[in-house]
C-alpha cells in the first residue's frame, strides 16, 4: 500500500515563527503536492511539485514555500507563520504512469498559530 | 471557468437505506473525476475514479458512482448505508493538459453524509 507520511499530527506556534512541515512518501511517486484545508472552502492547493527540485505555485502560495531535494520528501516551509495560517494541512502524492491517476493522502497536520 | 459542485452540504440517511452524494461539473474536454471520503481528523481517502470506458465505477467500501456525460453529473451511490460510512465527501475533477498528473484537480467542497442507526 502506497504511504504518505506526514511528520506531525498536531502542532502549536507561534506568530512569527518559521514552521517547517515534512512529508514523505513510499511509492516513488513523481508528483507531491501540499493542501491546507478550511471549513466551508474544502481544499485549496498551495503548491506541487512534479519532480525533485521543480515545484509550482498552486492557488494560494502567499506566506508559504517547499523544498523538494529528494524524490520522496516535500516540505512545506512557513516563512512567518500568522494566525490566519491555523489550518488542516494536507500532503498528497502521485504517479501519472501507469494509469494510477489518484493522489495518496496524508493524515495530514492541524497546525495552530498561536 | 472549471469548477465542481457539491449541491447538498450534508446528506441524513438510515442505516440500510440507499445513499447518494451528488456531484456535478463544468469543465473544457474530457473529464477525470474522483470521490474521496475523509474520516475525521484524518486525511482524504481515494475512493474511485472514472477515466474512460464503463459509465458505472465500482469502488472501495460497497461505493460505486456513474458519470452522466449529458447531465455532466458523477453521482456517488452505495445501496445499504452503514453507520460507519458517516464521513465527508469530496468529488474532484480534472480535465484538459495535465490531467492525468492531477495538477488541475478542482476539488468540491465536501458532502457530509450522516448515517443515523
Amino acid at each position: 500500500d502506497v504511504k504518505v507520511t506526514q511528520s506531525s499530527r498536531y502542532l502549536v506556534k507561534r506568530t512569527g515563527e518559521k514552521v517547517f512541515l515534512e512529508c514523505v512518501q513510499d511509492m516513488d511517486h513523481e508528483n507531491m503536492f501540499w493542501y491546507r484545508q478550511d471549513p466551508g472552502l474544502g481544499l485549496r492547493l498551495i503548491y506541487f511539485s512534479y519532480d525533485v527540485k521543480m515545484k509550482e505555485k498552486g492557488d494560494i502560495p502567499e506566506g508559504y514555500s517547499v523544498s523538494r531535494e529528494k524524490k520522496e520528501r516535500f516540505s512545506l516551509i512557513l516563512e512567518s507563520a500568522s494566525t490566519n495560517q491555523t489550518s488542516m494541512y494536507l500532503c498528497a502524492s502521485s504517479s501519472p504512469l501507469g494509469g494510477r491517476t489518484e493522489a495518496f493522502f496524508g493524515q495530514g497536520t492541524r497546525l495552530t498559530v498561536v | 471557468a472549471q469548477s465542481v459542485a457539491q449541491p447538498e452540504d450534508q446528506v441524513n440517511v438510515a442505516e440500510g437505506n440507499p445513499l447518494t452524494v451528488k456531484c456535478t461539473y463544468s469543465v473544457s474536454g474530457n473529464p477525470y473525476l474522483f470521490w474521496y471520503v475523509q474520516y475525521p481528523n484524518r486525511g482524504l481517502q481515494f475512493l474511485l475514479k472514472y477515466i474512460t470506458g464503463d459509465n458505472l465505477v465500482k469502488g472501495s467500501y460497497g461505493f460505486e458512482a456513474e458519470f452522466n456525460k449529458s447531465q455532466t453529473s458523477f453521482h456517488l451511490k452505495k445501496p445499504s448505508a452503514l453507520v460507519s460510512d458517516s464521513a465527508l465527501y469530496f468529488c474532484a475533477v480534472a480535465a484538459g493538459p495535465g490531467a492525468g498528473n492531477n495538477r488541475k484537480l478542482i476539488w468540491g467542497l465536501g458532502t457530509s453524509l450522516a448515517v443515523n442507526p
